[in-house]
């Protein structure tokens, strides 16, 4: 069975850069697996953020970006606000299966 | 504006089948562009990927759920359903549906629907 994983937490400050990982059981991520980054509020469906690998929408705040880093998928918040405090999923591609990580609980602090 | 919500019963009884409904509205759900899925969210946990359907009605399911999923398209309503047969209480979770593009973004999301299983 093929994991995802991602840290299950972080702390960050106001103002601050933050990178979360995502990797994946059976190998390093590459941009085949089309990584996609969600944010989660609580009570809230999840948003997405970044879609394969590093493209945004057109609701996503400049200071979220996704790329490929070390074998893993990655989403960095530069100049971190207190509203990005939030649950981030990341969600991976294996060939018309797609598997969700655990999530990051980014606390801003 | 896209917009997807989920309708269903409120509660399903243990060995039963769940069955839910996404209706789309500000698009049509007939059309090469998009996927149809479903992603379910257990009480205070992560997410699940349950599968998705094309428009032709091509189907993908997520391994440790095929036995008990179907995925049916309503081209004519703009819907697009979900039968999860013999539940218990671990297939209770918030069930929400999703507009999938370019085969890889999962841009636009439902509100959920919370589907408890008990008798």
């Amino acid at each position: 069975q093929t994991v995802v994983t991602q840290e299950p937490s972080l702390t960050v400050s106001p103002g601050g850069t933050v990178t979360l990982t995502c990797a994946s059981s059976t190998g390093a991520v590459t941009s085949g697996y089309h990584p996609n980054w969600f944010q989660q509020k609580s009570g809230q469906p999840p948003r997405s953020l970044i879609y394969s690998t590093d493209n945004k929408h057109s609701w996503t705040p400049a200071r979220f970006s996704g790329s490929l880093l070390g074998g893993k998928a990655a989403l960095t918040l530069s100049g971190v606000q207190p509203e990005d405090e939030a649950e981030y999923y990341c969600l991976l591609y294996y060939g018309g299966v797609q598997v969700f990580g655990g999530g990051t609980k980014l606390t801003v602090l | 504006q896209v917009q997807l919500q989920e309708s269903g019963p409120g509660l399903v009884k243990p060995s039963q089948t769940l069955s839910l409904t996404c209706t789309v509205s500000g698009d049509s759900i007939y059309g090469a562009n998009y996927y149809w899925s479903w992603i379910r969210q257990t009480p205070g946990k992560g997410l699940e990927w349950i599968g998705y359907i094309y428009y032709s009605g091509l189907t993908y399911y997520n391994p440790s759920l095929t036995s008990r999923v179907t995925l049916s398209i309503d081209t004519s309503k703009n819907q697009f359903s979900l039968k999860l047969s013999s539940v218990t209480a671990s297939d209770t979770a918030i069930y929400y549906c999703a507009r999938v593009s370019r085969g890889y973004d999962f841009d636009y999301w439902g509100q959920g629907t919370l589907v408890p299983v008990s008798s």
